[in-house]
Parts: structure tokens; C-alpha cells; sequence
């Protein structure tokens, strides 16, 4: 069972262009909702996350929505340039369970590629 | 130089064997995960380390095993018993166990 559903699975993007990359879940308990960036043969490396007390955080090209009634969160990439391509995961966690640990649940990932 | 590493980057092993994949970090951080990420189905957690001489299961600890002796290494250990066990491997620290997670460069296990 998908804790965490994301789509597309993949997505093909001209430079300069928005890629929007979205995500839902369905446990309420959580609380802590991650965006990680992968390249091929790399591990996954944190790129901006969001807790839901606030509907958007943005970081340079990189934007988070976040709608708590839908149980919804996106990433949009702003100006998407070649060097963006790599696959994007999200992410979601309770922030403490009954053992206390941070367990990371993943969406499936989407591979993203910009066309010069 | 503060990170994660792990090793082998690729390993090969032959049905039946056990293989043992390393996991250090000096970033001082209390806890530490092990991944299996096979094609379309995302990141899946084995086992999961909050402190040193503890750990958990994950969603997929059968046919795997770990030890924290530790505070820097957390070692996997993919048994015979996994009964498929060709995949590319995270491991993951965090400072505290609801920190944010940092993953290391992985190893892709193939058996043959």
C-alpha cells in the first residue's frame, strides 16, 4: 500500500520552462513532507521541505505547495534548466510515532527531463 | 570531509551467499537507515537505527540483517534468505531520529 502516490512518472520539460511534479497522501498524521533530488547512481539528496503550518516555502527556482484540506503537496520548478534532470522523489513523515523514529514514507519518483 | 559513505559502490555475488554492505558516517548524528530502491517503486525502508546497540525493522527487514555497535557504522548484511535481493542499497543518517534524513551514494548489489 502507497502511502504516498506521486505523479507523473515522468515528465519532459523545455528549457526555461515550470515543471510542476505532485503529490498526495492520506494519513493525517503527517507532518514533515520532503522533496529529495536524484541523480543516476547517486543517492538522493535533500532539496527543500515544508511542514504543514504553512501553504507555501520557496527556495530559489524551487516551490513547495502545500494544501492540507486536499492532503496535496507539489514541486514547481521555476526557469527548469537541463541541469534540473534527475529524478525527483517526495516524501512524508509523522514526526514522531510510538518508537520515536522520523520513518520516511516515498512517493514512486518522477524522472524529469529538460530539453535545451 | 563530513559525509556518508558507503562501499562497495557495485558488489556481485553469487545465489546463496550472504554479502555484507557498509555504512559509515562522521557526522555524528544519532541515527541511521538502510534503503532498497528497486525501478518505479521509490525508496523502501529495511531497518532503522536510533541510537547506538539498537535498531528496528522496516517494511522489508526480511532476509536482512544489521548491527549498531557503532555511532558511525551501520552495517546490512543481505542474507541467502532474501529472496531478491539485486538492488541499489541507501543508507541515510540523521542527527536526531525526527531530523531531516541525508542519504549516502548507495551500492548496487548484483547477484548472479
Amino acid at each position: 500500500q502507497q502511502q504516498v502516490k506521486q505523479s507523473p512518472q515522468s515528465l519532459i520539460v523545455q528549457k526555461g520552462g515550470i515543471s510542476i511534479i505532485n503529490c498526495a497522501y492520506e494519513n493525517t498524521a503527517f507532518d514533515y513532507f520532503p522533496w529529495y533530488q536524484q541523480f543516476p547512481g547517486k543517492g538522493p539528496a535533500l532539496l527543500i521541505a515544508i511542514r504543514p503550518d504553512v501553504s507555501e516555502k520557496k527556495e530559489g527556482r524551487f516551490t513547495i505547495s502545500f494544501n492540507k484540506s486536499a492532503k496535496q503537496f507539489s514541486l514547481h520548478i521555476m526557469d527548469s534548466q537541463p541541469g534540473d534532470s534527475a529524478t525527483y522523489f517526495c516524501a512524508a513523515s509523522k514526526n514522531r510515532d510510538q518508537t520515536g523514529a522520523n520513518n520516511l514514507f516515498f512517493g514512486t519518483g518522477t524522472r524529469l527531463t529538460v530539453i535545451p | 570531509d563530513g559525509g556518508i559513505t558507503q562501499s562497495p559502490k557495485y558488489l556481485f555475488r553469487k545465489e546463496g551467499q550472504n554479502v555484507t554492505l557498509s555504512c559509515e558516517q562522521n557526522l555524528n548524528h544519532d541515527a541511521m537507515y538502510w534503503y532498497r530502491q528497486d525501478p518505479g517503486q521509490g525508496l523502501r525502508l529495511i531497518y532503522y537505527s536510533q541510537i547506538v546497540n539498537d535498531f528496528q525493522k522496516g517494511d522489508i527487514a526480511e532476509g536482512y540483517s544489521v548491527s549498531r555497535e557503532k555511532k558511525e557504522s551501520f552495517p546490512l548484511t543481505v542474507t541467502s534468505a532474501q529472496k531478491n535481493p539485486t538492488a541499489f542499497y541507501l543508507c541515510a543518517s540523521s542527527l536526531q531520529p525526527t531530523d531531516t534524513q541525508y542519504f549516502g551514494p548507495g551500492t548496487r548489489l548484483t547477484v548472479l
